[in-house]
This record gives structure tokens, C-alpha cells and sequence, in this order.
């Protein structure tokens, strides 16, 4: 069972939809990063959130924290093909370890 | 410099050959990790540094051999691999092992391929 369940794992939209993808656990982070990962490169961090209840944006893409710090979700709105790829949510589990999701994988199509 | 390099960008080796990893940084971090990412899956913990000393394995088998000569270099030696050991390697680096919510910077990996 992993710490970080993500859904959906894949995602094949038009360009100019709108799409959510979530992150989910039963246990309590004091914060949690989402990155995205483009084919034969390595993830590159998008944010950090750390409140409960936050809610952070970054052009097109809005994140946000749970109220009971347990879950994120990553919305985009108007997706472009240039927003393609695997998309990470992580959080520290013991020793300050970053562990990751499964990973969402997004296409999005011209 | 913000950025982790890391070579070489793809290798491809027998079961018996014996090769290196290499990955570098200059950004003053003094944590760095190896990471494998298997195809369609997330990237997976396999080895940290910290202030170049190993501070956890994570059950790696051993013909997987981490190395940090310095706080600037890690390197990942390779010996008797198996075909299932073919991944993408990411090496990645942080401020410090507990300051991880500034994010960590990876590399854009090695693309390994087990003959």
C-alpha cells in the first residue's frame, strides 16, 4: 500500500479543458510538494504546501491542502499540450524521506 | 549553478561489465540521494548521503555500490547487474537531509539498459 494514493493514474484530455488530479493518504503531512516530470528528465518541484487548508497558484495551476492535511489536489484550468506529462504529489515519511505518489500521467492533445 | 548534472545521459552494459554513475552539484547542498524510476512508475528511494556520510540504504542489493568522495559528487558503481535492474537513475539533492521542504533538484537522470 503506498503512503501517497494519486487518481486518476492517466488522463488523456483536449487542449483548453479543465482537469483535477488528487492526492490522497490516511496519514497527516505538516506539508507536501507536487511535481511534474516531463519524458527523460527528472521531476522538477512546482510547490510546497504546508498550511492546512492552503491554497496556492501558479498560472494555471491551483493547488491545495486539505483542511486535515491529508489530501492535495492539483487543478489546471485550460490545459495546453506543453502541460504533458507525469505529475507527482510527495511528502516526508520517517526520517524526513521524500516518498512519492503514483503519479498521474497527463496528455494533453492539440 | 542550480542545477544537478548527471552522466552519462544513457549506458547500456552487460551482466558481467562493471560501470559508473556519476552526478554532480554546486549549489552548496549537502544531502544527495539516488533514486530508480522504473517505467510508468514513481521514483523510488535507494540510497542517501548526508554530509557525505551513507545515512540509509534502503535494502539495495549490493551490486548496487554508493559512493560520495566529496560534497559535490556521488557516484552510483555498478556490478553484475540484472536485466530487471534497467531503469532511469536520478540523483537528487537537497539543502540538508531535513530540509526537504525547500524541494529537492534532480538530475535528468541515466537511462540504464541491462543486456
Amino acid at each position: 500500500t503506498q503512503l501517497l494514493e494519486q487518481s486518476p493514474q492517466f488522463l488523456s484530455i483536449q487542449e483548453g479543458e479543465n482537469l483535477t488530479v488528487y492526492c490522497n493518504s490516511s496519514s497527516v503531512f505538516s506539508s507536501l510538494q507536487w511535481y511534474r516530470q516531463e519524458p527523460g528528465e527528472g521531476p522538477v518541484l512546482l510547490v510546497t504546501v504546508v498550511t492546512g487548508g492552503e491554497v496556492k497558484k501558479l498560472k494555471r495551476l491551483t493547488f491545495q491542502f486539505g483542511d486535515a492535511r491529508k489530501d492535495s489536489s492539483l487543478h489546471i484550468t485550460a490545459a495546453q499540450p506543453g502541460d504533458t506529462g507525469l505529475y507527482l504529489c510527495a511528502a516526508p515519511r520517517a526520517g524526513n524521506m521524500l516518498t512519492f505518489g503514483g503519479g498521474t500521467r497527463l496528455m494533453v492533445k492539440p | 549553478d542550480t542545477e544537478v548534472t548527471q552522466t552519462p545521459k544513457h549506458l547500456v552494459m552487460g551482466m558481467t561489465n562493471k560501470k559508473s554513475l556519476k552526478c554532480e552539484q554546486h549549489m552548496g547542498h549537502r544531502a544527495m540521494y539516488w533514486y530508480k524510476q522504473k517505467a510508468k512508475k514513481p521514483p523510488e528511494l535507494m540510497f542517501v548521503y548526508s554530509y557525505e556520510k551513507l545515512s540509509i540504504n534502503e535494502s539495495v542489493p549490493s551490486r548496487f555500490s554508493p559512493e560520495c568522495p566529496n560534497s559535490s559528487l556521488l557516484n552510483l558503481h555498478l556490478h553484475a547487474l540484472q536485466p530487471e535492474d534497467s531503469a532511469l537513475y536520478l540523483c537528487a539533492s537537497s539543502q540538508s537531509r531535513g530540509t526537504w521542504s525547500y524541494g529537492y533538484t534532480f538530475g535528468s537522470g541515466t537511462r540504464l539498459t541491462v543486456v
